[in-house]
């Protein structure tokens, strides 16, 4: 499809296991960016990538929180010792900055974590 | 700290009428202002955007409008239809392509 791809769909995992999140951005966009939505709430800012770098880190939580985009395209969003507070739905998004651009953000279904 | 506000949790509107969401933000640095609609078990869909060299946009039934010395937007739906029913995101960001900062949302619900 031509939208922001994002799996699994659906994560339930125990506390203090290792997870991967992937989004597949939509192709040309050079933006991505990863947000965390808990029941109730708007989406919270985690990382954004321009391009194979991070643009902007500050949202990450902590240390246990990792996010890579090593060819500019596919981010990989990583999770270590999960714990229970993780619990959200985690939403990808991509978008393509220039001239006249909105700053239209294209997201994603998004991935829903449960950690038990 | 909350940067972007969405005071009112909910609203409801009879279809037909205008429905009016309200965002305040804090951030003076913020120069460019969205609005997106969420249906649930899907991501957040964009519906209108406005830089801070406007006091208002407009795109068909939906008009966004800035006040900046008030650090408030609000969203006009008019005229409102059962189809508008979703969770409404208030956001801000410095530029077109910076992060982008949510707010809390409001539930709209359009009565038919």
């Amino acid at each position: 499809g031509a939208g922001v791809s994002q799996t699994p769909s659906n994560k339930v995992t125990e506390k203090g296991k290792y997870v991967e999140l992937r989004c597949d951005p939509i192709s040309g966009h050079t933006a991505l960016y990863w947000y965390r939505q808990s029941l109730g709430q708007g989406p919270e800012f985690l990382i954004y990538f321009q391009g194979t770098g991070a643009a902007d880190d500050s949202g990450l939580p902590n240390d246990r929180f990792f996010a890579v985009r090593p060819e500019g395209s596919v981010s990989t969003l990583k999770i270590q010792r999960t714990e229970r507070g993780d619990s959200a739905v985690y939403l990808c998004a991509s978008s393509s900055p220039g001239l006249g651009n909105t700053g239209e953000l294209f997201f994603g279904e998004g991935s829903r974590l449960t950690v038990l | 700290d909350q940067q972007v506000k969405q005071n009112s949790p909910s609203l409801s509107v009879q279809e037909g009428r205008i429905s009016i969401l309200n965002c305040d933000y804090t951030n003076s640095m913020f120069d460019y202002f969205l609005w997106y609609k969420k249906y649930p078990a899907e991501g957040p869909t964009f519906l209108i955007s406005i830089s801070s060299i406007k006091d208002k946009n407009e795109d068909g039934r939906f008009t966004v409008f800035l006040n900046k010395s008030a650090k408030h937007l609000s969203l006009h739906i008019v005229p409102s239809q059962p189809g508008d029913s979703a969770v409404y995101f208030c956001a801000a960001s410095g530029t077109s392509y910076d992060k982008v900062i949510f707010g809390p949302g409001t539930s709209l619900s359009v009565i038919p």
